[in-house]
């Protein structure tokens, strides 16, 4: 069974570009998170789908991402326009149910550096 | 609001050595606890989770951790570490009932040295 699988691996980007970081998860999963990385600090949430809802997204930063989860299958995340501060590492993950023995998988990230 | 603070950034320990990484959390409500380990170019992989009862917890590859409700600690240990342990270590936090999305604390980085 394939993990979950994020493309790029890497992005740089300069100052006002746009990027889109995508999201495959694990095939079945319901859920779908994705976090965020900052360089120094410490894995914080940006947002939850369940299928192609959000359910949460208490954690995105402003209103320069958007992300969308069409179908219920795969998600985009769009930075629109990059700033500096939006670099660091983007992690997606997925699980299959919502229940205190699901376990979160995660992706290998995508790095994306703002210059 | 949740919190978890990881009180060692870096921890160099030679092989064979036993090893604790440790992990303090702060929570107004019932958290479920988890440690992630993050391998180089890797994504974060789950060793272990406290979800209830018995409170010592076993994961994989050997490493088990302690969940301590007074100390409101989840302190990770390894009685005898590899190079190939060499990783970063994140302790996290999801809230009971909610979405479980999970709150990091900034991670340990674990060297194994020869």
């Amino acid at each position: 069974e394939a993990g979950v699988t994020q493309f790029p691996s890497h992005s740089v980007i300069e100052k006002g570009q746009t990027v889109t970081l995508r999201c495959d998860p694990i095939s079945g999963h319901d859920n779908l998170y994705w976090y965020r990385r900052v360089m120094g600090k410490e894995i914080k949430f940006l947002l939850h789908f369940v299928k192609e809802s959000k359910q949460d997204e208490s954690g995105m930063p402003n209103n320069r991402f958007l992300a969308e989860r069409t179908g219920g299958t795969y998600s985009t995340l769009k930075v629109q326009p990059a700033e500096l501060e939006d670099s660091g590492v983007y992690f997606c993950a997925s699980s299959q149910d919502l229940g205190q023995t699901e376990t979160q998988y995660f992706g290998p990230g995508t790095r994306l550096l703002v210059l | 609001a949740q919190s978890v603070t990881q009180l060692d950034s870096q921890v160099p320990v030679f092989e064979e050595a036993p090893v604790e990484l440790r992990c303090n959390y702060s929570s107004s409500v019932s958290v479920y606890l988890f440690w992630y380990v993050q391998y180089p170019n890797q994504g974060l992989q789950l060793l272990l989770k406290y979800l209830s009862g018995s409170t010592l917890v076993k994961g994989i590859n050997g490493f088990e951790a302690e969940f301590n409700k007074s100390q409101t600690s989840f302190h990770l240990r390894k009685p005898s570490v590899h190079i190939s342990d060499t990783a970063e270590y994140f302790c996290a936090v999801s809230v009971v009932g909610s979405n479980y999305k999970l709150t990091f604390g900034k991670g340990t980085l674990l060297t194994v040295n020869p």
